[in-house]
């Protein structure tokens, strides 16, 4: 069955302090993996599609990276700002399938 | 901006009472979708349309129907709502086949069941 977990759940940083979200995957036949950034109240608003290993985007402060297993969204220098859940979605066939999401705090 | 407008945007009804969502877009995409999310599970696919009156079940479509009688908008209607359905209800739309493109969200519509 495909399935997508992400990692850290949570995740709190002081504001500079730049990690890494991981989202892991196990799909047949992957046509695309997706990054979304949700505020609390909110619809996922879309970041970066990923279609192929070794691809790799970059927003401001973030960049998404893919291998054949899974994604990173890498956070620069995180400002306050970018405090949210971030999810990840791998497209496979005709399925669409989400992570559960890791909720990111930035610390002034 | 993708345009995406939903209604209600809050709704408290009680269980075995019918209920419709409405998904309205207004760029004339062609596929339309309906998602669930709830804490612990991340968004899930309920039901989602390709065209006017072509619609496709799923990962979690049991106690769930949906129309679609006009591109812009896709309705999910809940027979008999049930407890298990309190949950936030998103639509979204994608500018061509399912996952190929992008999807963009509305702001969705928050669903207690009683």
């Amino acid at each position: 069955e495909d399935q997508v977990t992400q990692s850290p759940e949570a995740l709190r940083l002081q504001e500079g302090e730049s990690s890494s979200l991981n989202c892991s995957y196990t799909v047949s036949g992957l046509r695309g993996l997706f990054w979304y950034r949700q505020d609390p109240g909110k619809g996922p608003e879309f970041l970066f599609t990923l279609y192929s290993a070794g691809e790799e985007k970059e927003k401001e402060r973030l960049k998404a990276t893919l291998t054949k297993k899974e994604s990173f969204l890498h956070i620069t220098a995180p400002k306050p700002e970018d405090s949210a859940t971030y999810l990840c979605a791998v497209q496979a066939n005709n399925d669409m399938r989400f992570g559960a999401g890791t909720r990111l705090t930035v610390k002034p | 901006d993708a345009g995406i407008t939903q209604s209600p945007r809050h709704k408290v009804t009680e269980t075995g009472t019918p209920v419709t969502l409405r998904c309205h877009q207004t760029e004339n995409h062609r596929y339309m979708y309906w998602y669930r999310q709830d804490p612990g599970h991340g968004l899930r696919l309920i039901h989602y349309s390709y065209g006017v009156k072509d619609t496709d079940k799923g990962e979690v479509s049991d106690g769930y129907s949906v129309s679609r009688s006009k591109t812009e908008d896709f309705l999910l209607t809940l027979e008999s709502a049930t407890s298990s359905q309190t949950s936030v209800y998103f639509c979204a739309i994608s500018k061509d086949s399912l996952g190929t493109y992008e999807q963009y969200f509305g702001p969705g519509t928050r669903l207690t069941v009683t």
